[in-house]
């Protein structure tokens, strides 16, 4: 059976404050890993990751994979109170089925 | 704007009252899913349609459905809803299998 587990659950950190989440998985014939932001609605895309050692940024967020310990890493720099939000990460699985993490729950105060 | 849209946001029913939840999408994409999401919990998925091939969750119970009569709409019928199927139900869209799904912005269901 698939499994993912985010680390830590939750987190409280001012702004300004880097943070790093985390996601280790085992997934049969894994083929990608999703990075995805969720407030208080829909879940929305952040980033794909298919291939280890390749760093992914966008603007203060960024994320690495390693197929070979089974994690990825998720760092957001300088955060804001925007980026309060539960973040999820899915690896995608031999039936091509997302498999989505518990979340880390982000809350930044000001 | 291409989006996925669903309907109603928010839908109150009644314990064993049938109900049917919409999604539409403009994206023209293949694959249509569902997903259940209940509080702090994450998204658990319970079917997807490749464009017309229904593919069920083994563990998706027989009272949820759902019928995609065109590439734009998927509907999600939950024949008997009890108190435990109240939760967040999210429609997504992929163009295929293997990459990035849009998610519309959910449907929450309350059951009386």
């Amino acid at each position: 059976e698939d499994k993912v587990v985010q680390s830590p659950l939750s987190l409280v950190v001012h702004e300004g404050d880097t943070v790093t989440l985390n996601c280790s998985y085992e997934v049969t014939n894994f083929r990608s890993l999703l990075w995805y932001k969720q407030e208080k609605k829909a879940p929305t895309f952040l980033f794909m990751l298919t291939s280890s050692g390749i760093e992914k940024k966008s603007g203060r967020l960024s994320s690495i994979l390693d197929k070979k310990e089974l994690f990825s890493i998720l760092n957001i720099t300088a955060t804001q109170t925007g980026d309060s939000a539960i973040y999820l990460c899915a690896p995608l699985n031999a039936g091509n089925m997302l498999t989505f993490g518990g979340g880390t729950r982000l809350m930044v105060k000001p | 704007d291409a989006m996925v849209i669903q309907n109603p946001r928010y839908q109150v029913t009644q314990f064993g009252k049938p109900v049917t939840l919409s999604c539409s999408q403009t994206l023209n994409h293949n694959v249509m899913y569902w997903y259940q999401q209940k509080s702090s919990q994450a998204p658990k998925l319970l079917f997807h349609y490749y464009d017309k091939d229904f593919n069920n969750e083994a563990d998706t119970p027989d009272n949820f459905q759902s019928r995609r009569p065109n590439t734009s709409f998927c509907f999600l019928d939950i024949r008997s809803p009890g108190l435990g199927d109240a939760a967040m139900y999210l429609c997504a869209t992929s163009p295929g299998l293997a990459g990035e799904q849009f998610f519309g912005p959910g449907t929450r269901l309350t059951v009386l």
